[in-house]
């Protein structure tokens, strides 16, 4: 199976500043990589598909970008409710795979 | 509006079965395959089995496969997640989720339902 392994494990920064969150494969997966989000208490949210295109209603602010086995989300400037965890996902190959998640929390 | 509604959860014994059920509506239920995720308490995400448009193709994780069925009713917008011999490590809450695709078997998930609590435990 594919393994993604996702850093930082937590990513402690303040609103307005810049969030660079990474994820690695242990194989190619071409750019068949999703990003969610996922607020305490509720279910995930579907951030970026396909690397790098946004979803339904997802800010400008969040880009995907990558391809191949490094993938990176952006978000441009952090607002209050970016304040989450974030998993990467692979749809290359079966199983699919989720990354452990990043950690984005209020410095 | 898609909207997809667990149910089924509960407390139960290492060993004993537990059928989970999601209700979906707002979209054309059979144009979608449709999935379930787990996530165990203050874990990460974990994808369980993913069913295709007609139920012709099933996935299953390493960790459930031969011990868990998914199957849908497309007259009925449902799709169950048969769970037989249970074991601790299955506990966690349950998520319903939909294909972003029509047609497309392997895909992000766009919609996820609140999630179902299912407990094992001796």
């Amino acid at each position: 199976e594919i393994v993604l392994t996702q850093s930082p494990a937590t990513l402690s920064l303040s609103p307005g500043e810049r969030a660079t969150l990474s994820c690695r494969t242990s194989q190619s997966v071409s750019s068949h990589l999703a990003w969610y989000q996922q607020k305490p208490g509720q279910a995930p949210r579907l951030i970026i598909y396909d690397a790098s295109n946004r979803a339904t209603g997802i800010p400008a602010r969040f880009s995907g970008s990558g391809s191949g086995a490094d993938f990176t989300l952006t978000i441009s400037s952090l607002e209050p409710e970016d304040f989450a965890v974030y998993y990467c996902q692979q749809r290359t190959t079966w199983p699919l795979t989720f990354g452990g998640g990043t950690k984005v929390e209020i410095k | 509006e898609v909207q997809l509604l667990e149910s089924g959860g509960g407390l139960v014994q290492p060993g004993v079965s537990l059928r989970l059920s999601c209700a979906a509506s707002g979209f054309t239920f059979s144009s979608y395959a449709m999935s379930w995720v787990r996530q165990a308490p203050g874990k990460g995400l974990e994808w369980v089995s993913s069913i295709s448009l007609t139920g012709g193709r099933t996935y299953y994780g390493n960790s459930v496969q031969g011990r868990f069925t998914i199957s849908r009713d497309n007259s009925r917008n449902t799709v169950d997640l048969q769970m037989d011999s249970l074991r601790v490590e299955d506990t966690a809450l349950y998520y319903c989720a939909k294909g972003r695709r029509i047609g497309w078997s392997d895909d992000a998930f766009d919609s996820w339902g609140p999630g179902t609590m299912v407990t094992v435990s001796s």
